[in-house]
Parts: C-alpha cells; sequence; structure tokens
C-alpha cells in the first residue's frame, strides 16, 4: 500500500473552510484514498472516499489532482465539533481494504 | 442503523493476566478486523475476517494474542498473557462487502486496556 503524508497538526477558524493536504506520491492505480477523523475517545469516523474523480458529501469534499499523487480534504465550514485527528490512507481494492494509518494531521478549529 | 458495538470499554488488568474482547459488527457486514491503536498513533490492523475466515492475521502476534469469529458475526479477541506494551485501545471495525469492494470500513468505539 501507498503510504501517506500529512502536516502533523493544523488550525482553522470557526466558520472557514478547513482544507487537509494528503500527499500519496506512490499511490497505484487501483488504489482508493480515503479520509477518517478520530475525536479524543471515540472510533475513526468515516468521512469520505474517491478513486480518480472529486467527490462530495454531506460532512466534505475530496479533491484529487489529476496525477492522484495528491489529494486534499476539504470541511466547508469548520465548528468546533471538527476538532479532530484527520487520517488519510490509501488502500489497494482486491486486499480486503487493509488500511495502514499514519499519524494523521491533528485539527484544532478555534472560536 | 446501529454501528459497530464492543465491549467493555475500559479493561484494567495485571501483567501476565488474560483478558477478552467482544465485537459485533453492523448487520449485513461479512467484513470484520481487529486493530490496536497505540496512544499517540494511528490504529495498526491486527486481524482481519471474511465471514468466519481469516483473510489476514500477518501482524498478529500469535503466541499471546488469538481472535475468533464464530458463526461469522459476532467476534473476540483475546490476549494470554498481557504484558506492558499490550496497554492501548483495541478497536473492532466492519465493511460490507468482501475483498474486491471499496466499501469503507466503520469503527466501534474502542475497548481501553490498561496493564499495570
Amino acid at each position: 500500500d501507498a503510504k501517506t503524508t500529512q502536516p502533523p497538526s493544523m488550525d482553522c477558524a470557526e466558520g472557514r473552510a478547513a482544507n487537509l493536504p494528503c500527499n500519496h506520491s506512490t499511490i497505484s492505480g487501483n488504489e482508493y484514498v480515503y479520509w477518517y477523523r478520530q475525536i479524543h475517545s471515540q472510533g475513526p469516523q468515516y468521512i469520505i472516499h474517491g478513486l480518480k474523480n472529486n467527490e462530495t458529501n454531506e460532512m466534505a469534499s475530496l479533491i484529487i489532482t489529476e496525477d492522484r499523487k495528491s489529494s486534499t480534504l476539504i470541511l466547508p465550514h469548520a465548528t468546533l465539533r471538527d476538532t479532530a485527528v484527520y487520517y488519510c490512507i490509501v488502500s489497494l481494492r482486491g486486499t480486503g481494504n487493509q488500511f495502514y494509518f499514519g499519524t494523521g494531521t491533528s485539527l484544532t478549529v478555534i472560536p | 442503523e446501529a454501528g459497530v458495538a464492543q465491549s467493555p470499554r475500559y479493561k484494567i488488568i495485571e501483567k501476565r493476566q488474560s483478558v477478552a474482547f467482544w465485537c459485533n459488527p453492523i448487520s449485513g457486514h461479512a467484513t470484520l478486523y481487529w486493530y490496536q491503536q497505540i496512544l499517540g498513533q494511528g490504529p495498526k490492523l491486527l486481524i482481519q475476517f471474511q465471514n468466519n475466515g481469516v483473510v489476514d492475521d500477518s501482524q498478529l502476534p500469535k503466541d499471546r494474542f488469538s481472535a475468533e469469529r464464530l458463526k461469522g458475526v459476532d467476534s473476540t479477541l483475546k490476549i494470554q498473557p498481557a504484558k506492558l506494551e499490550d496497554s492501548a485501545v483495541y478497536l473492532c471495525a466492519s465493511s460490507l462487502m468482501g475483498p474486491t469492494s471499496n466499501q469503507p470500513q466503520h469503527f466501534g468505539d474502542g475497548t481501553r486496556l490498561s496493564i499495570l
């Protein structure tokens, strides 16, 4: 599985968009990009995933570059409840979605 | 829909004792995973089941850890005997489809294990 690189921490003002970057320069053609977040004392929560095209759901948007070597998770209007550790994961379809978590980005939303 | 259920929520034992964790996945989810999350780190996969068969247990310390998923639904993870370095949160996850799917995994809130 491709490894990912994320900044260890970020701040975002409440109500503003939070843009969380992820580099996955060794991603292969059939690997998906998944985003999860983990709030203290809870299990990881699924946010969104994609292969090539940009994706949007009720929680966030996922922008994947054309060469697929990086992606950005966008929380359009961050709230205090979005304060969490965000994990970017790439997973090879066909191996049972074995997820290799890194240390993620600790996002702090500031009032 | 109900999420992944895990129990107990917390467990404190002394080293060399044994402990077991229980997981009930989301109804209909064929694939079940156990992860270990040490403080300050991301979760690490221990074992993956497809129905009641093991798909991958390459990261499971088999000298002390064991897991089973009888009848392809609930699962238990056991540690015997426990070591100090086993202090961690043990997370269970499940996903809808099999190994060729891109369906996401859904996690429970885990069992926090402390070894004294």
